[in-house]
Parts: C-alpha cells; structure tokens; sequence
C-alpha cells in the first residue's frame, strides 16, 4: 500500500497569503496525484488531478505540481472561502489512499 | 448536472448488515467506472471500492474484501454497497461518487463527483 503524508497538518493564513502543502508518497507514483478540498459539512471536490492539470471551473489561484514521490498544492491569494480540509489522492496503484488532510483556518 | 444521491445509511449492531444505494441522474451512468468512499467521524476519506462500468470489474480495500459487495444497476442508473459482518471500524460516512479516467488510461484516476453521503454507526 502506498502511504501519503501530508504537512503541515494545520495551517492558519492570513487572507491574501500564499499557502502550500506538501503530499509525499512512500514510493513513485508518476502524476497519478490528484487534490481534493472537503469543507466543513461538504463532500470533497476535486480540485487539481494528475499532479497538475486543472479543473474546470476551480479557481485560477490553485495550482499544483511534482512528480514522483514529492508534490505540492499551491493556493496563491488565499480567500476566506478557501478555508477547508485538503487531501491528496494516489491512483497509481491500489487501493487508492489518501493523505491524512490539511487544515486550512483563515486568520 | 451531475447527482449522486446516497440512501440505506443508519445504526446496525456489530456484526449485522446493511445495503446502500446510490440513485444518479445527471450523467451516462453505464459509462462510468463508479467507487464508494468512506469517512470516519473526524477522520479522513478512505477507498472503500470500484466497480468497472459493467459490473464485471470489481475491486476493494483489503479491509473490507469478503464481506463487502459492491454492484450495479445500469437500467436502474443506482450503484450499491452491500455490507455484513460490520463492526466499529466500519462507522462512517459513505459517499457514492464517480470516477474517471482520462482517454488513454485503461483504469479510473480521479473521483470528480461526489454525493452527498449516507452515515453508516455500528453499535456493539
């Protein structure tokens, strides 16, 4: 089973700060690396997949990027409404896990 | 637009049973790959299972193979997960979504639809 360790676990932004947490993989996964934000009381939706590509319809400020083991989620310009839990999702091989989460608190 | 609408949820005592079910509207439901994932109160999203687009391809996380079954209805548009012998570690909310792979790709990658989930108590 390929682990995902997400850091930090927490992280409190001040709005318009740029945010980036990190996914490491326990071995090579290629870009099969996708990012989803669950807020509060909402089913997760994705936000990037394979690494970097983007969603339609997700804001511009998220970003994502890597290969490999070691890979990013970028939001630049953070809003308010950015606050959530995000997890990363390996599809490489299975079962499919997730990244334990991280908490984004707006300052 | 896309919707995917869980049901069957409850409290079920350790080592009972229980069957979800997922209505979809909204998409080609027979062309899709579909997968229930699941959340523990608090806790983070886990891969439960996938279901090939005909029912023919079925996969599961080890923690749950042989006494989960995960199947379809394609005339019915409605997934299902059907569960025995559950126990605490099963507590949790169970979404429906789908997944989706890329042209080229020969397996689902990415889940981009998500209901809105059915929570699921095993009490002892």
């Amino acid at each position: 089973e390929i682990v995902l360790t997400q850091s930090p676990d927490f992280q409190s932004v001040t709005p318009k700060e740029k945010v980036t947490i990190t996914c490491r993989a326990s071995q090579s996964i290629g870009s099969s690396l996708h990012w989803y934000q669950q807020k509060p009381d909402q089913s997760p939706k994705v936000l990037i997949k394979y690494a970097s590509q983007s969603i339609s319809g997700v804001p511009l400020r998220f970003s994502g990027s890597g290969s490999g083991t070691d890979f990013t989620l970028t939001i630049n310009s953070l809003e308010a409404e950015d606050a959530a839990t995000y997890y990363c999702h390996q599809s490489s091989s299975l079962p499919w896990t997730f990244g334990q989460g991280t908490k984004v608190e707006i300052k | 637009e896309v919707q995917l609408v869980e049901s069957g949820g409850g409290l079920v005592h350790f080592g009972g049973s229980l069957r979800l079910s997922c209505a979809a509207s909204g998409l080609t439901f027979s062309a899709y790959w579909m997968t229930w994932v699941r959340q523990s109160p608090g806790g983070g999203l886990e891969w439960v299972a996938n279901i090939h687009h005909d029912g023919n391809e079925k996969y599961y996380v080890d923690s749950v193979r042989g006494r989960f079954t995960i199947s379809r209805d394609n005339a019915k548009n409605s997934l299902y997960l059907q569960m025995n012998s559950l126990s605490a570690e099963d507590t949790a909310v169970y979404y429906c979504a789908r997944a989706r792979r890329d042209p080229g790709d020969p397996s689902p990658n990415y889940i981009d639809s998500w209901g809105q989930g059915t929570l699921v108590t095993v009490s002892s």
